[in-house]
């Protein structure tokens, strides 16, 4: 079986470009997550899907991250414009309904803002 | 205050001793904790869950809980030079699957 795949693995974009992340989550499970982590510090939350719907999305820093979850099935995190703070791996998590809390994280997404 | 705390180390133990790794947490209404390992470059992999006070083992791994202290540690005895990764120690609130905190992680070095 296919664990959480991520796209593209390492990504160099200068300031005020766009980038869009994607994330292909174990296939059957409704929970997909965001996390970021910047160089240094702790991994962070962003949001949460349940399905297609934002279950909780207290963690997004601000209106320059859009993230969706069309269908249901794979996500997209865009960043735009991109800020230099906002270099760091960006992953991506899935569970399934009742899975007794367990994740399981894809390999991440290496966003460098130049 | 940060909500989950961990030493970042970096931690040395010397092959087959027992490594411990601790943390603390600041929500009370915690419900699950878990630590995962991360290699350099790699994504979190999970390795021990548990969701009662007291101790949990799997294999090499002991988990420990202590709610009233606000808590947790893994004990890794017969230490491998495999061992050497970040442990992050991670907490969530509810029972159900929403978001889960993480530590900063420690940094574990087991020299042969």
């Amino acid at each position: 079986e296919a664990g959480v795949t991520q796209f593209p693995s390492h990504s160099v974009i200068e300031k005020g470009q766009t980038v869009t992340l994607r994330c292909d989550p174990i296939s059957g499970h409704d929970n997909l997550y965001w996390y970021r982590r910047v160089m240094g510090k702790e991994i962070k939350f962003l949001l949460h899907f349940v399905k297609e719907s934002k279950q909780d999305e207290s963690g997004m820093p601000n209106n320059r991250f859009l993230a969706e979850r069309t269908g249901g099935t794979y996500s997209t995190l865009k960043v735009q414009p991109a800020e230099l703070e906002d270099s760091g791996v960006y992953f991506c998590a899935s569970s399934q309904a009742d899975s007794g809390n367990t994740i399981y994280f894809g390999e991440g997404s290496w966003l460098t803002v130049v | 205050q940060k909500e989950v705390e961990q030493n970042s180390g970096p931690l040395s133990v010397p092959e087959g001793a027992i490594a411990s790794l601790n943390c603390t947490y600041s929500d009370r209404v915690s419900q699950s904790f878990f630590w995962y390992r991360q290699y350099s470059g790699k994504s979190p992999e999970l390795i021990m869950s548990i969701y009662s006070n007291g101790d949990k083992e799997d294999g090499r791994f002991t988990a420990q809980l202590n709610k009233a202290s606000q808590y947790v540690s893994l004990l890794i005895r017969d230490s491998q030079p495999s061992d050497s990764a970040t442990y992050l120690c991670a907490v969530n609130r509810a029972s159900s699957a929403s978001k889960i905190i993480f530590g900063s992680g420690t940094r574990l070095s087991i020299r042969p």
